[in-house]
């Protein structure tokens, strides 16, 4: 069954440093989201994307965050300059449609 | 705003026992609601959908708009059931779930 994938599984960088977090969605999917779950809290949205276009963005992603498809099958989210509290599990998912989405295993973001 | 609520953090059952895992939430349009659950080490995984109306690993939930609720019921559970159960409701014209803080369940023998 296809999965999402994402890499790394651990990103460890220092604060004030830029990240790119990758994610292969499934190869039909056509909708591409990010979420983040900060250690005890619950997961946040944070932005779909369709059509090469951001559909909708949480207030959390300011300018600091972007989001890009490179090419026919990554789906990027960097975070400009890191900040401690971006310290979290960030989750890739796609969908077919805009209706159940398919979670990926997550990054474990750690900003020093 | 939309808002998902699950009350407990953990609940703690044993093999055999009934489960209800409590969701409700609050949203101004017509909800769509799901369940993810997601077990030790693992990805979220989605469990139900109130749309489908299925039974998936003996798990139901109905949709309660009058009590604003979409409950996860299974009548015994099992050890393989522990895991983290979180209850979403779709929004922003199906671009965005926004997710409960999760239910920890655990089933003891």
């Amino acid at each position: 069954e296809p999965e999402v994938t994402q890499t790394p599984s651990h990103q460890v960088t220092q604060m004030g440093q830029e990240v790119i977090l990758r994610c292969v969605p499934i190869s039909n999917h056509l909708y591409f989201y990010w979420y983040r779950q900060i250690l005890g809290q619950k997961v946040e949205f944070l932005v779909s994307f369709y059509n090469n276009e951001i559909s909708e963005k949480s207030e959390i992603f300011d300018d600091q965050f972007s989001v890009e498809r490179p090419d026919g099958s990554n789906f990027t989210l960097k975070i400009r300059s890191t900040k401690l509290e971006d310290s979290a599990m960030y989750f890739c998912a796609s969908s077919e449609r805009t209706v159940e989405q398919y979670f990926g295993p997550g990054t474990r973001l750690t900003v020093t | 705003a939309q808002r998902v609520t699950q009350p407990e953090k953990l609940l703690s059952v044993f093999k055999g026992a009934p489960v209800e895992l409590k969701c409700n939430y609050s949203y101004s349009g017509s909800p769509e609601l799901f369940w993810y659950v997601q077990y030790s080490r693992q990805r979220l995984q989605l469990l139900l959908r109130h749309i489908s109306r299925e039974s998936i690993k003996g798990f139901t939930a109905d949709l309660n708009k009058g009590e604003t609720s979409f409950h996860l019921k299974k009548p015994f559970a099992q050890e393989e059931d522990s895991a983290m159960y979180y209850c979403a409701l779709l929004t922003g014209g199906g671009n965005k779930l926004t997710f409960g803080t999760g239910t920890q369940l655990k089933v003891e023998l």
